[in-house]
């Protein structure tokens, strides 16, 4: 069953660093998601991504946060200069519309 | 806004017992999707189990069950026959139909099931 991949598993960087976060959604998919999981709390929507735009962002997602399609399979998030808080578990996401999403196992995000 | 609620924070059950989680949820739209994910200790999203609102019957995935009160706006899961691997933290999740770029999931802050053996 095709499957939705992360990379890495685990990020750890200096606060203030850019860090860049991949994921390949399933190869059929139009609709990408990320989404964030602070330790011991719930899954919290960051943005959705159709069309080579953003579609909706929450309000977490601010100016630091950027997302990118660069070509035909990734789908990336970037945090332009980290903060503490940004220590999370960042899932991926994709869907071919109104169906269930596929999430990716992951990256967990560790800021020093 | 929609919003769901899961009020059990924590839950135990015996190996081969049956257990239920609950779920509420807040909406004013008619139309809308439910549903249950896994996140077993390795972190992962795991979708157990999903209802259409617009369907009466409830949905059925082997061991797994709800039980879909729509007036009530109550989405529980039913866990039979419980078995070790089903030890997780599980997520109620809602979501619009209203095209694919709007449907975002809204989570609410889950339920640890562990299962003794």
């Amino acid at each position: 069953e095709p499957e939705v991949t992360q990379t890495p598993s685990h990020q750890v960087t200096q606060m203030g660093q850019e860090v860049i976060l991949r994921c390949v959604p399933i190869s059929n998919h139009l609709y990408f998601y990320w989404y964030r999981q602070i330790l011991g709390q719930k899954v919290e929507f960051l943005v959705s991504f159709y069309n080579n735009e953003i579609s909706e962002k929450s309000e977490i997602f601010d100016d630091q946060f950027s997302v990118e399609r660069p070509d035909g399979s990734n789908f990336t998030l970037k945090i332009r200069s980290t903060k503490l808080e940004d220590s999370a578990m960042y899932f991926c996401a994709s869907t071919q519309g109104s169906q269930p999403q596929h999430f990716g196992d992951g990256t967990r995000l560790s800021i020093l | 806004a929609q919003t769901v609620t899961q009020s059990q924070p924590e839950m135990s059950v015996q190996e081969a017992e049956t257990v239920t989680l609950s779920c509420t949820y807040d909406t004013s739209e008619n139309n809308y999707y439910l549903f249950w994910y896994k996140q077993p200790p390795s972190r992962q999203m795991i979708l157990v189990i999903r209802q259409e609102a617009y369907k009466q019957q409830n949905a059925t995935e082997n061991r797994f069950s709800v039980n879909f009160q729509k007036a009530a706006k109550s989405f529980s899961l039913k866990i039979s026959d419980s078995q070790l691997g089903d030890t997780a933290m599980y997520f109620c999740a809602f979501m619009l139909p209203y095209g694919g770029a709007t449907n975002k999931l809204i989570f609410g802050t889950g339920t640890l099931l562990a299962v003794q053996p």
